[in-house]
């Protein structure tokens, strides 16, 4: 049983335009979500933590929040070529010792 | 501000050789977790340690073993590769977990192919 799961994709939006990604778990016990950015061929970089319900904003990422759906989802406004990369939904373990991954939303920025 | 770094970036190995590969901690950083990520799939938890100890495992065989030293400094090593140990070996530093958990920061990770 897959402890995170994420649609894959691919996810296409033209510029400009807002891209959604979902992203839902299986750990009740966990308490920390993160959204990881990764490009082709390059290591995972963090964009933005969340820990309790509902939206935190940082500059064009919002990161939304449901603990009783199990659900977490990340919004990106004003999409940019330079957004398009696998972006990872992690989630903590009920220890916090450990994380565990989706197998990533593939997102592609179009022109 | 020193972030995560690996060593080697890149590896190539023949099965059943053995292989190490090594990580600093981002300054300020205690614990150590290492992933595996195989091409097309999000990272794989192997292990992770604090305090020199290994605090908790995923699900990986005893090949897999690890070590951290005195400066927080870690090795992940391999013994009897396989072609399946072929992927992006990814080392991650964060301080100790709290109540909410501590963010993990990636380094540039060491891809190893095994022939």
């Amino acid at each position: 049983q897959k402890e995170v799961e994420q649609n894959s994709g691919p996810l296409s939006v033209p510029e400009g335009a807002i891209a959604s990604l979902n992203c839902t778990y299986s750990d009740r016990g966990s308490q920390s979500f993160f959204w990881y950015r990764q490009y082709s061929g390059k290591s995972p970089e963090l964009i933005m933590s969340i820990y309790s319900n509902g939206d935190k904003e940082d500059g064009r990422f919002t990161a939304q929040l449901n603990k009783a759906s199990q659900y977490v989802s990340l919004l990106i406004r004003d999409s940019q070529p330079s957004d398009s990369a696998t972006y990872l939904c992690a989630v903590n373990s009920e220890t916090g010792n450990q994380f565990y991954f989706g197998t990533g939303t593939s997102l592609t920025v179009i022109p | 501000d020193a972030g995560v770094t690996q060593s080697p970036t890149h590896l190539i190995k023949t099965r059943g050789q053995q292989v190490t590969l090594r990580c600093s901690p981002k300054s300020g950083h205690d614990t150590v977790s290492w992933y595996q990520q195989a091409l097309g799939q999000g990272p794989q938890f192997i292990f992770q340690y604090y305090e020199e100890e290994e605090r908790q495992r995923g699900n990986f065989p005893d090949r897999f073993s690890g070590h951290q030293f005195p400066n927080y400094s870690s090795e992940l090593n391999v013994n009897a590769l396989l072609l399946g140990d072929s992927a992006l070996y990814l080392c991650a530093s964060s301080l100790p977990p709290a109540n909410q958990g501590e963010t993990q920061y990636f380094g540039p990770g060491t891809r190893l192919l095994v022939l």
